[in-house]
């Protein structure tokens, strides 16, 4: 079983709509949640960080982190032609401090 | 300039070369690592180090090896390269810090290996 789990998409949305990105995890005793978001030939880019339960917002981007259920999800709002990249969820295991584990990317498209 | 930078961006090699992938960084950050990735495979850590005596394995090592020159130089090597190396390899550092866990990527190396 992998560790962080993405659906890879595409993801399709329309410009303005919210994208909503999804991520499971394994390891319940994780603590710390990332988000990156990677452009093509590009290297992935921190956007968001979430440590607690519940929502975490930051301009356009809302984290969400439901530990008991083990995900975590992105929701951008107002979504934009220039959001149109591969998101990538990341987890830091509390057993292994600072070694990130990264699920395999959702790839969002947004149309104009 | 860029804060972690690789070397060299592309390469390609034939099986069975020896080849050598250097990172540096002027972050001043203890941690560094490397990831390569596969398209459908995301990243996958295969080395990493938390101090220049310190290296470790990660989830991936077999048939690479890595060494930690100084603070600022972390170096990943193939000793006997095969195609299914092929891949985008990156290089990464953070500070440690428990609220500020925060990986910078350096640009990325093209590895061709046919």
């Amino acid at each position: 079983q992998k560790e962080v789990e993405q659906n890879s998409g595409p993801l399709s949305v329309p410009e303005g709509a919210i994208a909503s990105l999804n991520c499971t995890y394994s390891d319940r005793g994780s603590q710390s949640f990332f988000w990156y978001r990677q452009y093509s030939g590009k290297s992935p880019e921190l956007i968001m960080s979430i440590y607690s339960n519940g929502d975490k917002e930051d301009g356009r981007f809302t984290a969400q982190l439901n530990k008991a259920s083990q995900y975590v999800s992105l929701l951008i709002r107002d979504s934009q032609p220039s959001d149109s990249a591969t998101y990538l969820c990341a987890v830091n295991p509390l057993y292994n401090f600072n070694k990130f584990y990264f699920g395999s990317g959702t790839k969002l498209n947004v149309k104009p | 300039d860029a804060d972690v930078t690789q070397t060299p961006r592309n390469r390609i090699t034939k099986t069975g070369k020896r080849i050598m992938l250097e990172c540096s960084q002027t972050k001043g950050h203890d941690r560094m690592y490397w990831y390569r990735q596969d398209p459908g495979l995301g990243l996958r850590l295969i080395y990493y180090s938390f101090d220049v005596k310190d290296i470790n394995k990660g989830e991936i090592s077999d048939g690479y090896s890595v060494s930690r020159q100084a603070q600022a130089k972390f170096s990943l090597s193939l000793e006997s390269a095969i195609p299914n190396q092929t891949a985008l390899y990156f290089c990464a550092t953070s500070d440690g810090t428990p609220t500020n866990e925060k990986l910078f990527f350096g640009s990325g190396t093209q590895l061709s290996v046919l």
